[in-house]
């Protein structure tokens, strides 16, 4: 039972290159969020989706989009990547309102 | 917006020693409080706080919450050096779907 699988673990790319982020949970959850932590800073919510079909802006959401492909996916894109939003990217998943987030082993991800 | 702010920020303590976190919010319409613990990768899950005033314990580690006060603490006892991580407090407001985290506090035990 693999959990939340976040694809991949480390990424270096160039200011301006594109790129997508993968998260998949076999947990049968309804919710899946997108959070970058930096340090001194926390974890900062990116987009979430509160359940198959519909995807709402976080905290953080500009310089990115997502697709919540089915109940399983919900990936994260970085259309022209920026200097800024080097980070660690963390993909989590909850059954309902109220319980923990469960969360996937995080992508570092450098932009140079 | 809702805010959470965690003190201190980082702090070093030695083996045996008794470490207490603090965590104060602002939510609209609370719903719930969570504390993970973060090591080398993926934030655990510790506790989840709902009700003022119930202490809840695993092992050496305990939290209770003070809706009054709007904050919360979390106390590890007898450290180890398996303790030293980042501890993220986070909140949840009624029919949101989302957790707003704090900063985190970094804890260091030396042997």
């Amino acid at each position: 039972n693999a959990g939340v699988t976040q694809t991949p673990k480390f990424q270096v790319l160039k200011t301006g290159q594109s790129m997508t982020l993968q998260c998949a949970q076999d947990m049968n959850h309804n919710s899946m969020y997108w959070y970058r932590q930096d340090p001194g800073m926390g974890l900062r919510l990116i987009y979430y989706s509160a359940s198959e079909g519909t995807t709402d802006k976080g905290e953080v959401p500009n310089g990115y989009n997502v697709s919540r492909l089915n109940k399983r996916e919900f990936s994260l894109r970085l259309e022209s990547a920026a200097p800024s939003q080097t980070s660690v990217y963390f993909c989590a998943t909850t059954g309902q309102i109220n319980s923990p987030l469960h969360f996937g082993n995080g992508t570092r991800l450098t932009v140079t | 917006e809702d805010k959470v702010v965690q003190s201190p920020l980082s702090l070093v303590v030695h083996e045996g020693d008794t470490v207490t976190l603090n965590c104060s919010y602002e939510v609209t319409n609370f719903r719930s409080l969570l504390w993970y613990k973060q090591e080398k990768k993926a934030p655990t899950f510790l506790f989840m706080l709902t009700s003022s005033g119930i202490e809840k314990k695993s092992g050496r580690l305990s939290s209770i919450l003070d809706k009054k006060e709007l904050s919360s603490i979390l106390n590890i006892t007898a450290t180890q050096t398996g303790d030293s991580a980042i501890y993220l407090c986070a909140v949840e407001g009624r029919g949101d779907y989302k957790l707003s985290f704090g900063a985190g506090t970094t804890v260091t035990v030396r042997a």
